[in-house]
């Protein structure tokens, strides 16, 4: 069992171009969540999605898209790369997202993206 | 606002001695606390969590945390720290948000264990 696998591991990308990191689980989880992380700060939810078919904004959604055509993929899309999107980007998914026991929740390896 | 706060950014610790990381928190209503861990150039990792009942939470690799809710904390401890414990531990709490199960971090704390 994989888990979460993340695509790319890295990327250098110029500013003004478009960008997908893909994410996709095998663990049959209904909810997950893109975050990314930067130093000092911690990490912050970008978007979500509690199930296929559905998605929500967090706390920094701005510059992003995502959607969840179905319970393995949650693909995070920069339209157009700014360098302040330079971060690690990790994806995360839960088993329930609201149920206490069943919503904890587990993260890919990352991906490191240089927006320049 | 509701958050938890990892006051030291760095914790030095020798190998065999108590390693403990500290958190404190601030949210309305009965709190639901976490930590992870991350090494160099990987994800995170869940060790444990708080959900409610004993005060004492027991995880994974021997780490152990106490909920107190007098003091609003969620310390990270472990009885006898390990070299290959040096890594980033991130405390976060649940925030309930309708339809969103969003996780508020703390900003990191360092972990080094000195052999």
């Amino acid at each position: 069992i994989a888990g979460i696998t993340q695509a790319p591991t890295s990327q250098i990308l110029a500013a003004g171009r478009r960008m997908t990191l893909r994410c996709t689980q095998d663990m049959r989880h209904n909810a997950m969540y893109w975050y990314r992380q930067d130093l000092g700060l911690g990490l912050r939810l970008i978007h979500y999605s509690n199930t296929a078919g559905t998605t929500g904004k967090g706390e920094v959604p701005d510059g992003y898209s995502v959607s969840r055509a179905n319970t393995d993929d949650f693909p995070l899309t920069l339209a157009s790369a700014v360098p302040s999107q330079t971060s690690v980007y990790f994806c995360a998914s839960s088993l329930n997202p609201g149920l206490r026991g069943t919503d904890t929740q587990y993260f890919g390896p990352g991906t490191r993206l240089t927006v320049l | 606002a509701q958050s938890v706060a990892q006051p030291e950014d760095q914790v030095n610790v020798a190998e065999g001695n108590p390693l403990t990381v500290k958190c404190t928190y601030s949210v309305s209503g009965n709190p639901y606390l976490f930590w992870y861990v991350q090494y160099p150039n990987r994800g995170l990792q869940f060790l444990l969590k708080y959900i409610t009942g004993d005060n004492l939470v027991k995880g994974s690799y021997g780490f152990e945390a106490e909920f107190n809710k007098s003091q609003t904390s969620f310390h990270l401890k472990k009885p006898s720290a390990l070299v290959s414990d040096s890594a980033l531990y991130f405390c976060a709490v649940r925030l309930r948000y309708y339809g969103n199960n969003r996780l508020a971090f703390g900003k990191g704390n360092q972990v080094v264990v000195i052999p």
